[in-house]
């Protein structure tokens, strides 16, 4: 059964302040999402990785995907309370049952 | 780009009762769609797949009797809540995917908020 789990499940943050969330996942697959949730709101896209190596960046946000070691990163840098919401990963199975599994998920809070 | 749209955005319904949540790409074929679940403050838990014109593939654990799944067109896949009871009060997300070589990737629709009271 895949897992996909991430880490921190809670991060409060400061203003100004770098944090990068991780994202594992037990079993192959070279496509990786990132979605951010707000309150009552469905998913938005972030980045779509798809290779071993992919680095992606929007802003203040960066996802990388290592593939080898099944590990996804998204780095925030100099954090807005804008930023305030809940990050996933998603792995898709498309080359193996052809669905896409959800990380456990991080809830980010910015303070001033 | 590609659009999911989900109906309705918020339903409240006396325990029961049926619900239909409806799923349609606006621009797109979606060869595939998806059904989520969302506790609050938890993750997505995908429920279960449909392909037109086949029978949804069911999650372990998902009833298939209670979350009736039909995906009757390219365009559309509706899930009902069947006898719904107030432990089925959640979040429903729906995902379609599709285009020439899948190249939309996964489309999320605005998601249901039901309240079976």
């Amino acid at each position: 059964e895949l897992k996909v789990e991430q880490n921190p499940l809670f991060l409060s943050m400061q203003e100004g302040k770098n944090y990068t969330i991780y994202c594992n996942y037990s079993t192959t697959s070279d496509r990786l999402y990132w979605y951010r949730q707000d309150p009552g709101k469905s998913l938005e896209s972030l980045f779509v990785l798809l290779s071993n190596g992919a680095v992606k960046q929007e802003g203040r946000l960066m996802a990388s995907l290592d593939t080898k070691a099944r590990l996804s990163t998204l780095h925030i840098t100099a954090a807005v309370h804008d930023l305030s919401a809940t990050y996933f990963c998603a792995v898709d199975m498309v080359y193996n049952t052809d669905k896409l599994i959800f990380g456990t998920g991080t809830r980010l809070q910015v303070f001033p | 780009g590609a659009v999911v749209s989900q109906h309705p955005s918020r339903v409240i319904c006396k325990s029961g009762t049926s619900v239909k949540i409806e799923c349609r790409s606006l621009d797109f074929q979606a060869t595939t769609m998806f059904w989520y679940r969302q506790f609050p403050k938890k993750s997505l838990m995908l429920m279960a797949t449909s392909n037109e014109g086949s029978k949804a593939t069911y999650e372990q654990g998902v009833e298939k009797d209670k979350f009736l799944i039909n995906h009757a067109s390219l365009t559309l896949s509706t899930l009902t809540v069947t006898s719904a009871h107030p432990e089925d009060s959640s979040f429903y997300i729906c995902s379609a995917r599709g285009g020439q070589g899948n190249r939309y990737g996964y489309t999320f629709g605005s998601g249901t908020r039901l309240t079976v009271v």
